[in-house]
């Protein structure tokens, strides 16, 4: 049963510290999506990957925050420093991508649940 | 730009009963339609989803959504909710060549 893994699950850490969320995409996926969901703003898309090449990072905070996929089975979340106003659930998602990308679904990890203090 | 709204926080329903979670949405083009569920602690899992073909479209564990162009509607429904329907829904549209955009969801509380 292919799924999209994440870690860690919950990560609490302090004002000012480095936090790293990985992301496993399903396997033969070429599109990979970072969410971030919290009360308050509900699901907001974060950065969005084709082929590993990053499409669409308008919705991350520039100054603080950086997605990479150094390859196909691996993306990465990086906060530096973290401030209390990102915690939040973070969600990795993939898709087939493709032609079809438009119109195909997105699969979602389990989320990491990030707590700064 | 394209937007998804979902009008209801919350919809209470009781078990047995027939349910409606209700999505509106503006789309450039032909919109590409999709319903998710969210469980505590879980992340989004696909319902299902309209392309193209009948308005009807049906999904898993019982639900089915209806396409309505005119009223630019795609409204989840299910005949008899269950308790283990309780969930967060989330409808969610793409317009061809852009992003997902999800609506703020909607909780569904069945009541036994």
């Amino acid at each position: 049963d292919a799924r999209v893994t994440q870690t860690p699950r919950h990560k609490v850490t302090e004002m000012g510290q480095e936090v790293t969320m990985r992301c496993q995409p399903i396997l033969g996926h070429n599109t990979v999506f970072w969410y971030r969901q919290t009360m308050m703003q509900g699901l907001e898309l974060l950065a969005y990957f084709r082929n590993r090449a990053p499409l669409d990072d308008s919705g991350m905070p520039k100054d603080r925050f950086s997605a990479e996929m150094p390859d196909a089975t691996l993306a990465t979340l990086k906060i530096q420093p973290s401030e209390p106003r990102d915690s939040a659930v973070y969600f990795c998602a993939s898709g087939p991508g493709g032609d079809r990308a438009t119109y195909n679904e997105q699969f979602f990890g389990p989320g990491t649940r990030l707590t700064v203090l | 730009a394209q937007s998804v709204a979902q009008p209801e926080d919350q919809v209470n329903v009781a078990e047995g009963n027939p349910l409606t979670v209700k999505c509106t949405y503006s789309v450039s083009g032909n919109p590409y339609l999709f319903w998710y569920v969210q469980y505590p602690n879980r992340g989004l899992q696909f319902l299902l989803k309209y392309i193209t073909g009948d308005n009807l479209v049906k999904g898993s564990y019982g639900f089915e959504a209806e396409f309505n162009k005119s009223q630019t509607s795609f409204h989840l429904k299910k005949p008899s909710a269950l308790v283990s329907d309780s969930a967060l829904y989330f409808c969610a549209v793409n317009g061809y060549g852009q992003n997902f955009v999800f609506g703020p969801g909607t909780r569904l509380s069945v009541l036994p």
